[in-house]
């Protein structure tokens, strides 16, 4: 089975320029995670969909950060403009499931490499 | 928000040595997992614990749920070089099971 594919591996961007990430979960995953981890953190959930629809986006910085999923099998993460702090590692991860207070397993990406200079 | 302490942040050990880390935090989880991060790749889940109080094995790797519900260790047996990379533990609770919060992680380095 296919694991979560994500490209680019590497962005490099300077400030104001804008940046598109596409993630392809794992076949038949219903559920889909953006997270973003910081050099030196651990990864900090952006949005989650539910199929195409939102699931939580209360982390994501929506005066520059945009997701979609609009057939609900792959998504495209943006940023527009971006800023030096938002250099970083951008993972997408899925799962099977989702019912509100049950979740399956989360399968990570290997992730796309963003620097801002 | 939610935050984890997550300790040591690093660890440098022989191989054949036994690993501690734990994770402490000042909010409830229903769920503590643990996943292992190796460079340029995304995490990986090595154990999941649901019950508080749970003990749970995988190979050379035990973790435990604390009776709290507010802290978790992890344990590694008999290191080996390929147990080298970045651990993390992360918690779930509330309505939305699907949002984990992070630790910072511990950086395992094993000599051989």
């Amino acid at each position: 089975e296919a694991g979560v594919a994500q490209s680019p591996r590497y962005k490099i961007i300077e400030k104001r320029q804008s940046v598109a990430f596409w993630c392809n979960p794992i076949s038949g995953h219903a559920t889909l995670y953006w997270y973003q981890q910081i050099l030196g953190q651990g990864p900090k959930l952006l949005i989650q969909f539910q199929n195409n629809g939102v699931v939580d986006d209360s982390q994501l910085p929506k005066d520059r950060f945009s997701a979609e999923r609009l057939k609900g099998v792959d998504s495209t993460l943006k940023i527009q403009p971006a800023k030096l702090e938002d250099s970083a590692v951008y993972l997408c991860a899925s799962s099977r499931i989702w019912g509100g207070s049950y979740t399956d397993t989360q399968y990570f990406g290997p992730g796309t490499r963003l620097t801002v200079l | 928000g939610q935050q984890l302490n997550q300790s040591p942040q690093s660890m440098f050990i022989q191989e054949g040595e036994d690993v501690s880390m734990n994770c402490t935090s000042s909010s409830i989880f229903n769920t503590w997992l643990w996943y292992k991060q190796d460079p340029g790749e995304g995490p990986v889940l090595l154990i999941a614990l649901y019950k508080a109080g749970e003990l749970t094995s995988n190979g050379r790797l035990t973790a435990q749920f604390g009776i709290t519900r507010k802290d978790s260790f992890l344990n590694i047996s008999a290191s080996i070089p390929s147990d080298v990379g970045i651990y993390f533990c992360a918690g779930q609770g509330g309505t939305n099971a699907g949002k984990s919060t992070f630790g910072d992680g511990t950086t395992l380095t094993v000599k051989p």
